[in-house]
């Protein structure tokens, strides 16, 4: 049971490149969010899934897609990558009717 | 929107005291969900306690307790007979009853002296 994994945990972009974040619970869990993390803030909450095949925004949704094809995945993208997505991504799972929710270990993007 | 203030961006203790770290929040719901969670170097988020907003009783977890006071929206974390591991960054949390938002404070840098 490895819980909630995030790949990749490091990653170094260019201004405008893409790429997709993803994020993986083998706990059959139905909820899936995305946050980041700024320094000096707390996490903020990107998108989020109630289900496969759904997704919702969250507070900062902007210059980001998700999507949940497979119940045990939730991917994160960036189509054009800002120097203002510089952040640590934090993926996290909680099943229904239950308030905690299992945070992965981040990943840590930086925006050149 | 609701928002989540911890007002001490550092708190520092001695092994062995007690520390109290605040946390207020903003909403204009009544049903509602509150968290504290503790952030190591490692960078993982594990949960310390949760608080139900129809519950009067103030949560335990062991050395962890809070103080949740709703008419006064404040949600403080207590922790007894602190420990070097304690050390870590604490964020305070709301979770809406009727949707997913989950709004983090800021968060408390907590330093454990020997």
């Amino acid at each position: 049971n490895a819980g909630v994994t995030q790949t990749p945990k490091f990653r170094v972009l260019k201004t405008g490149q893409s790429m997709t974040l993803l994020c993986a619970q083998d706990m059959n869990h139905e909820y899936m969010y995305w946050y980041r993390q700024d320094p000096g803030m707390g996490l903020r909450l990107i998108h989020y899934s109630v289900g496969e095949g759904t997704t919702a925004k969250g507070e900062v949704p902007d210059g980001y897609n998700v999507s949940r094809l497979k119940k045990q995945n939730f991917l994160l993208g960036l189509e054009s990558a800002a120097p203002s997505q510089t952040s640590v991504y934090f993926c996290a799972s909680r099943p229904t009717g239950f308030n905690e929710q299992f945070f992965g270990p981040g990943t840590r993007l930086t925006v050149l | 929107a609701q928002t989540v203030t911890q007002s001490q961006p550092e708190m520092s203790v001695q092994e062995a005291e007690t520390v109290t770290l605040s946390c207020t929040y903003d909403t204009s719901e009544s049903d509602y969900y509150l968290f504290w969670y503790k952030q190591p170097p490692s960078r993982q988020m594990i949960l310390v306690i949760r608080q139900e907003a129809y519950k009067q009783q103030n949560a335990t977890e062991n050395r962890f307790s809070v103080n949740f006071q709703k008419a006064a929206k404040s949600f403080s974390l207590k922790i007894s007979d602190s420990q070097l591991g304690d050390a870590a960054m604490y964020f305070c949390a709301y979770r809406s009853f009727y949707n997913n938002d989950m709004r983090f404070g800021a968060g408390t840098r907590l330093t454990v002296k020997p």
